[in-house]
């Protein structure tokens, strides 16, 4: 079955420095990876999305994230952190065929930016 | 492009009551899917709508939830008698290909209590 490994429930950083949010995922066929961003009190923004292109995806606000097969990850980083970034992130995969799909979830992420 | 609409943002219902969601897609938006989050869990899918059709109700907690999609418009969700184990914030979300080619959009969710 598919399913989204998300290392890390609580990651904190100082700003400026690197954010690396871990997603591993597993599926049996060629994947649709998501990575979407909660911040408090708002819905789930998307972030990026890969979609079998280019395996480095860049996406909103400096963040990417990088699709690599052989270690079955899609990890996100950003160079540099902001304290806007602090917020919950979340990895997902597209499951399913035909037409039906659905989104798996990982468990998310809670970035704090340290001043 | 006017986003996901969703209301109500929060709703606090008595144990036994009933509560209706509701969501407005992205118009055209053919898909729309309703998914969940337990506090401290993750993301859980509910179902899915292709137009006015349910397309797959597999994550759907048991027979005191109905979802409909009128026309294949907006869509609610029934909780008929509400328990305490149905908060969460519901959230909903639209697309105009299953797979997610084009990603999905979210709203901000509603969060509903019960007590």
């Amino acid at each position: 079955a598919q399913s989204v490994t998300q290392l890390g429930s609580h990651v904190s950083v100082s700003e400026g420095a690197l954010v690396l949010l871990r997603c591993n995922y597993s599926s049996s066929v060629p994947p649709y990876l998501f990575w979407y961003v909660q911040y408090p009190n708002q819905g789930l923004q998307l972030l990026l999305k890969y979609t079998s292109a280019a395996t480095l995806v860049k996406g909103i606000n400096g963040f990417e994230a990088e699709f690599k097969k052989s270690e079955t990850s899609f990890h996100l980083t950003k160079p540099s952190a902001h304290m806007s970034d602090a917020a919950e992130y979340f990895c997902a995969v597209s499951v399913g065929g035909g037409a039906t799909n659905k989104l798996i979830f990982g468990t998310g992420t809670l970035l704090a930016v340290q001043p | 492009e006017a986003g996901v609409t969703q209301f109500p943002s929060h709703s606090v219902i008595e144990k036994g009551q009933t509560v209706t969601l509701r969501c407005d897609p992205i118009s055209g938006h053919d898909n729309l899917y309703w998914y969940r989050r337990v506090m401290g869990k993750e993301i859980k899918f509910l179902l899915h709508f292709v137009k006015e059709s349910k397309q797959d109700e597999s994550g759907m907690p048991n027979n005191r939830f109905l979802a409909e999609r009128t026309g294949g418009t907006y869509s609610t969700l029934k909780v008929q008698p509400a328990e305490l184990e149905d908060s969460g914030v519901y959230f909903c979300a639209s697309s105009q290909e299953s797979r997610g080619y084009y990603g999905y959009t979210f709203g901000s969710g509603t969060r509903l209590t019960v007590v």
